[in-house]
């Protein structure tokens, strides 16, 4: 069962583009992490929402947590082509080990110049 | 500080055969999760190891398996490879495992299964 759906699962824009990647479940998480992945490399960390409603800005990148903690969105303002990579959220179903981390399969965003 | 480290990068192993796999945490991470990669399926718990315990499992068969030194380096086995068992194999640390706690991955081990 596929907890985290993320949509689109492919993206291809150009450089300076506005773009919104989607993460929804029918759970409710007690946290959501996003992470990028680069070809031939593992997830990195870009942040990590916590209260429903939340918003939290990272340069180019909006995260906003939804009210009921059950979906996120990701913007990128402005895409540059070093944003090229798979985006991955990961929901955390209650408290205790890393074993309640559940992935979505991730969208794959190309930027091209 | 150095990161995860996983090795090796890459491996082509045959059908039937067995592989072993290896992480080193950063220094001072206790807890080691390891993931499976697929396009199809995306990122999919194996297990976790705490203090050399296995504190998690996820939804896979006994042919995977794991443990964990003293000195917090994990090892992952898979015996009688399948074709299906080629993937991305991901290593990731993090200090106690707790959930929402941040997890530094690795580069992965490229497997390859013919």
């Amino acid at each position: 069962t596929q907890l985290l759906e993320q949509s689109p699962q492919f993206l291809s824009i150009q450089e300076g583009e506005n773009l919104t990647v989607y993460c929804n479940s029918s759970s409710v998480f007690s946290s959501l992490q996003w992470y990028r992945q680069e070809p031939g490399e593992g997830p990195v960390l870009l942040v990590t929402v916590v209260t429903g409603g939340e918003v939290k800005k990272l340069k180019r990148l909006t995260f906003q947590f939804g009210d009921a903690r059950k979906d996120s969105s990701l913007h990128i303002t402005a895409a540059q082509p070093g944003d090229t990579g798979l985006y991955l959220c990961a929901g955390a179903r209650d408290g205790g080990s890393q074993g309640n981390l559940i992935f979505g399969k991730g969208t794959k965003l190309s930027v091209k110049p | 500080k150095a990161g995860v480290t996983q090795t090796p990068r890459y491996l082509i192993k045959t059908r039937g055969q067995q592989v072993t796999l290896s992480c080193s945490p950063i220094s001072g991470h206790r807890s080691v999760s390891w993931y499976q990669q697929t396009p199809g399926q995306g990122l999919q718990f194996l297990f976790e190891y705490f203090s050399e315990t296995q504190r998690n499992k996820g939804n896979f068969p006994g042919r995977f398996s794991g443990r964990q030194f003293s000195n917090s380096r994990s090892e992952m086995n898979v015996s009688t490879l399948e074709l299906g068992d080629s993937a991305l194999y991901l290593c990731a640390s993090s200090f106690q495992g707790l959930v929402y706690e941040k997890l530094f991955f690795g580069s992965g081990t490229q497997l390859s299964v013919l």
